[in-house]
């Protein structure tokens, strides 16, 4: 049980370039979200799912598309980067069947240059 | 979701109790408050949640009052190691917590 795995732990992109950020979770969770975190600041929603084939826009959901196309996975897609998405981001899944919290995976560090 | 208020950071000695507090003046009969914490640059970890008994696990303690618009987190013995950033939230479980806000939390410096 690996529990939320992120992957890649470092990516630096070149303004413009696009990407998918990777999360998966064997746990068979059906709510997944996807946060980022600017140095010495909170974390923000960018969009989260309920389900597998259902999504919807978080806080800042600008410049990042995401799809669900199975339980387990929950990709993050930037369209063009720019240096303003130079941040951490941590995906997150959680089951519907109890009242705990979010379990994090650890994060993709990104660097748009 | 209703939002909170919490002390931007705090100090505790280690061995001593921590005691985080939260403020949620605007919370609905049908939210419940959830504490998480965020070691360093890892991401962050539930802690405890309740709806308005109070509430204890291996972690920590959870205290709401009695009219629910305010919390404290309680760690009974804080060891360097609970050097982190900890979140209080609020959210209505009726709704699945699809949208689960964070706020600025409260850093915790536990000293030697």
């Amino acid at each position: 049980n690996a529990g939320v795995t992120q992957t890649p732990k470092f990516q630096v992109l070149k303004t413009g370039q696009s990407m998918t950020l990777q999360c998966a979770q064997d746990m068979n969770h059906e709510y997944m979200s996807w946060y980022r975190q600017d140095p010495g600041m909170g974390l923000r929603l960018i969009h989260y799912s309920v389900g597998a084939g259902i999504t919807d826009q978080g806080e800042v959901p600008n410049g990042y598309n995401v799809s669900r196309s199975t339980t387990e996975d929950f990709p993050l897609r930037l369209l063009s980067a720019a240096p303003s998405q130079t941040s951490v981001y941590f995906c997150a899944s959680r089951s519907t069947g109890s009242d705990y919290g979010y379990t994090f995976g650890s994060g993709t560090r990104l660097t748009v240059v | 979701d209703a939002k909170t208020t919490q002390p931007p950071s705090m100090d505790c000695a280690e061995g001593r109790a921590a005691n985080l507090p939260c403020n949620h003046s605007t919370i609905s009969g049908n939210e419940y408050v959830y504490w998480y914490r965020q070691i360093h640059s890892q991401g962050p970890q539930y802690i405890i949640h309740g709806l308005k008994n109070n509430e204890t696990n291996e972690m920590a303690s959870l205290i709401i009052t009695e009219d629910r618009k305010s919390s404290t987190l309680i760690l009974p013995h804080a060891t360097l190691r609970d050097t982190a950033v900890y979140y209080c939230i609020v959210r209505s479980f009726s709704t699945g917590g699809f949208k689960t806000i964070f706020g600025a939390g409260t850093r915790l410096f536990v000293k030697a």
